[in-house]
């Protein structure tokens, strides 16, 4: 199976710091990578697929990077909205595994 | 529009079975895969498995394969899990997803698009 890494586990931010995620898999992924952002008590919801490309309603601020093993997923500007936790998974081979998540708390 | 509408809660106790149903509407239930995900509560999001909702076809995570078994009625673009033998570490929020993309070399690998509420399966004596 291929593992997931985070890191970090949580991230303390004000409104408008630029945030960054990593995610670090175990095998190389090529860039099937996904990320997904999770707040409390509701279902994930899908944010970038194939590492960089944004889903249809995304907001711009959200980026992401990388290719292989390694990955980021970049807030430019944190917006109230965003604290929540985010999640990599890999996309590219059964099992699919998920990351332990990322926490963005409020500063 | 598209969603995914879960049955609601349930409380089970050691060693007992559960089937947790997801309805799909919005679109063409057989052009899609479902996954199954759980929660533990505070904890990460854990994939349980696959099936196509074209051939009934399914992958099943090594830790509950055995013990879970996922079906579908097209009849009603219903997807089913159930999980028997249950154990208090099976206590989570169980969430269907609606599969996207290929497995590479064919696409870009499967992500989750849609997601379910999510069904609170509670396993206590």
């Amino acid at each position: 199976d291929i593992q997931m890494t985070q890191s970090p586990s949580s991230v303390s931010a004000s409104v408008g710091d630029r945030v960054t995620i990593t995610c670090r898999a175990s095998q190389g992924i090529s860039s099937w990578l996904a990320w997904y952002q999770q707040k409390p008590g509701r279902a994930p919801k899908f944010l970038i697929y194939a590492a960089s490309s944004l889903q249809s309603g995304v907001p711009s601020r959200f980026s992401g990077s990388g290719s292989g093993t390694d990955f980021t997923l970049t807030i430019s500007s944190l917006q109230p909205e965003d604290f929540a936790t985010y999640y990599c998974q890999q996309a590219n081979s059964f099992p699919l595994t998920f990351g332990g998540g990322t926490k963005v708390e409020i500063k | 529009q598209v969603q995914l509408v879960q049955s609601g809660a349930e409380v089970k106790k050691p060693g007992a079975s559960v089937k947790v149903s997801c309805k799909a509407s919005g679109y063409t239930f057989t052009s899609y895969g479902i996954s199954w995900v759980r929660q533990a509560p505070g904890q990460g999001l854990e994939w349980m498995g696959w099936i196509s909702g074209y051939n009934g076809n399914t992958n099943y995570a090594q830790k509950v394969q055995g013990r879970v078994t996922m079906t579908t009625d097209t009849s009603t673009s219903t997807a089913y899990m159930e999980v028997r033998s249950l154990r208090s570490d099976d206590t989570a929020v169980y969430y269907c997803a609606r599969m996207v993309g290929e497995l590479p070399p064919e696409g870009t690998g499967y992500a989750f698009d849609i997601w379910g509420q999510g069904t609170m399966v509670s396993v206590s004596s």
